[in-house]
């Protein structure tokens, strides 16, 4: 399809394993988001690329939390010693254009789950 | 900080009624409001948003309220059907600040 494209789908890690989250946005797309959604909250931002730039990484919990899109395409969100807290459903977001207020699409997300 | 709430974690509503979801939000900074919807095992997807210069915004069944002075927007389904019951997240973003902010969401059933 399309659509934004994320993997794996499922991930489940061990205390301390270092994890790696793909997302493929949609083509041709300049914005890029990464959000985390934990069970029974509302998405939130952690980091936003424009092309290859990352412009705002304020949302990142930790500097266990690193993202990078090296040629403006494909994203990962490389989390380092996983913690438990670090469990949720990681959503990658694309938008066509700089902005992402005029309504961005998401990916199906990736479940992270740190036992 | 929870920025932008909604208050309601369910609604049950039945097909061919009107289902109202709303938000509240703190941040008078907030100058463009959207909301998305979220089937099980997908990601959200856009339904509708509104600028703060306007008091409505009306999509086909879906039709947007903000109300600035009280900090709250509403979400009106009219007629509600079988299709629309999802999660439905408010989202609140303050100029051109990429940080959108989201509600935990209202899950929303309408009955047959």
């Amino acid at each position: 399809g399309a659509g934004v494209s994320q993997s794996p789908r499922y991930k489940v890690a061990k205390r301390g394993q270092d994890v790696a989250l793909r997302c493929d946005p949609i083509s041709g797309h300049v914005s890029l988001f990464w959000y985390q959604q934990a069970l029974g909250q509302g998405p939130e931002f952690l980091t936003y690329f424009q092309n290859e730039a990352q412009l705002d990484k304020s949302g990142l919990p930790s500097d266990r939390f690193f993202a990078e899109r090296p040629e403006g395409s494909v994203s990962t969100l490389k989390i380092q010693r996983t913690q438990q807290e670090d469990s949720a459903v990681y959503l990658c977001a694309s938008s066509l254009v700089s902005s992402g207020r005029l309504g961005v699409f998401f990916g199906p997300g990736t479940r992270l789950t740190v036992l | 900080d929870q920025q932008v709430k909604q208050n309601s974690p369910s609604l049950s509503v039945q097909e061919g009624r009107i289902s109202i979801l709303n938000c509240d939000y703190t941040n008078s900074m907030f100058d463009y409001f959207l909301w998305y919807k979220k089937y099980p095992a997908e990601g959200p997807t856009f339904l509708i948003s509104i600028s703060s210069i306007k008091d409505k915004n009306e999509d086909g069944r879906f039709t947007v309220f903000l109300n600035k002075s009280a900090k709250h927007l509403s979400l009106h389904i009219v007629p509600s059907q079988p299709g629309d019951s999802a999660v439905y997240f408010c989202a609140a973003s303050a100029g051109y600040n990429n940080d959108m902010r989201f509600g935990a969401g209202t899950r929303l059933t309408v009955k047959p």
